[in-house]
């Protein structure tokens, strides 16, 4: 069964860098999504891209964040000058369409840890 | 707005007794209802939705769910649990009112815990 694919699985840095998450979404879907889980409490919701373009963003994708697909296999997720507060579990997922009955698809995520 | 609750924290049940996982949701309109599996060090899969029609939901790893309209309500269930069911239970729900966000509104999780 396809999956998600993220790298890499575990990411430490220096409060203060930045950071690129990577992602290959399953290859015919269309619609890409990032999430965050803090240790011990729910998933998030970051924001959605769809056609090149941002569809959603929650209030916590703020200017400190940047998505882009820079080919067509990769869905990335900088974030900017990185604070203690950042570290979390990072997941994507994607699906066929954007229609909310679609059941989303994860990866299994990559660890920020931000010292 | 949506948002879902689920209020265990943890659920432990011996291995072969049936297992419940609750999940109550709000919505302005109808709902979609999703249920979501994270074992360690795994990204969440997809069990079972409810979209509409039938108000019980098979899923995968034979696990079901039943949408109650009234108590705002849909339970996670199944009969005789195993002990590679223990793992971090998500419900999710995403309102049906058109014009509204596509995305899911996730509930804190539960982790379910089977003894053998």
């Amino acid at each position: 069964e396809p999956e998600v694919t993220q790298t890499p699985s575990h990411q430490v840095t220096q409060m203060g860098q930045e950071v690129i998450l990577r992602c290959v979404p399953i290859s015919n879907h269309l619609y890409f999504y990032w999430y965050r889980q803090i240790l011990g409490q729910k998933v998030e919701f970051l924001v959605s891209f769809y056609n090149n373009e941002i569809s959603e963003k929650s209030e916590i994708f703020d200017d400190q964040f940047s998505v882009e697909r820079p080919d067509g296999s990769n869905f990335t997720l900088k974030i900017r000058s990185t604070k203690l507060e950042d570290s979390a579990m990072y997941f994507c997922a994607s699906s066929e369409r954007q229609g909310s009955n679609q059941p989303q698809h994860f990866g299994d995520g990559t660890r920020l840890s931000i010292l | 707005a949506q948002s879902v609750a689920q209020p265990e924290d943890q659920v432990n049940v011996a291995e072969g007794n049936p297992l419940t996982v609750k999940c109550t949701y709000s919505v302005s309109g109808n709902p979609y209802l999703f249920w979501y599996v994270q074992y360690p060090n795994r990204g969440l899969q997809f069990l079972l939705k409810y979209i509409t029609g039938d108000n019980l939901v098979k899923g995968s790893y034979g696990f079901e769910a039943e949408f109650n309209k009234s108590q705002t309500s849909f339970h996670l269930k199944k009969p005789s649990a195993l002990v590679s069911d223990s793992a971090l239970y998500f419900c999710a729900v995403r309102d049906r009112k058109s014009g509204g966000s596509y995305i899911p509104t996730f509930g804190r999780g539960t982790s379910l815990i089977v003894h053998p």
